[in-house]
């Protein structure tokens, strides 16, 4: 069966510093991940997609990245949090089919400060 | 732009009292439409998918529906481990989803 990783679950970090966050899937191969993330009381918003390594599409312009240096791995990254990156960040993956489902991972909660 | 309605934003019902949440939308070509749980501080878990007008899918207390421009999701005589956050979404003619800002859901025993 297909497993979804994130970490790490919960980062505090001061404004201006770097952010690294790790996805990885297990049990699937090639397939399409993404990057939500989820302020209180909104919906999700799509940051960034993925259909194969090194393809990554931005939704959002941002002070934010993202990067697929393995078929099963996405990383967000920042060179300098703002205060208004605090939120829930989400990674899914889906079989890149069309119709096919979104499945999430548990997510990180970040705090800028 | 696709666009994600849900309603009411909260719920509150006690143990064993049935109602519907409502999920509008406003797309350019459906492809599916998907309802997800989610607890608090946990990632969305996956509960349906329907796909045209007229499908009906059903799991335990759960049961979704679609029209053409709006999906119901109906619990049926709920339990206190039925209150979450539930949330909807449409997938237009790509990969992406698109995500109603939830419904959070509030059963006491």
């Amino acid at each position: 069966s297909q497993t979804i990783h994130q970490w790490p679950a919960t980062l505090v970090q001061p404004v201006g510093s770097p952010l690294s966050l790790e996805c990885t899937v297990e049990g699937t191969s090639n397939p399409n991940l993404y990057w939500y993330r989820q302020a209180a009381g909104r919906g999700l918003q799509l940051l960034f997609y993925s259909v194969g390594i090194g393809q990554i599409s931005s939704e959002v312009p941002q002070n934010l990245s993202a990067s697929r240096p393995q078929d099963r791995q996405f990383i967000l990254s920042s060179k300098k949090l703002l205060l208004s990156d605090s939120g829930f960040y989400l990674c899914a993956w889906s079989t890149g089919q069309s119709q096919e489902t979104q499945y999430f991972g548990p997510g990180t909660r970040l705090l800028v400060l | 732009e696709d666009q994600v309605t849900q309603s009411p934003e909260a719920l509150r019902l006690q143990e064993g009292e049935s109602s519907s949440l409502n999920c509008s939308y406003t797309v350019s070509g459906l492809r599916g439409l998907f309802w997800y749980r989610q607890d608090p501080g946990k990632g969305p878990e996956f509960l349906f998918t329907l796909y045209s007008a007229g499908e009906e899918k059903e799991k335990e207390r759960l049961k979704a529906t679609l029209t053409k421009k709006e999906s119901f999701l109906h619990i049926t005589a709920p339990k206190p481990e039925d209150s979450a956050t539930y949330l909807c979404a449409v997938q237009a003619n790509d990969y992406k989803l698109s995500f109603g800002a939830g419904t959070t859901v509030t059963v006491r025993a």
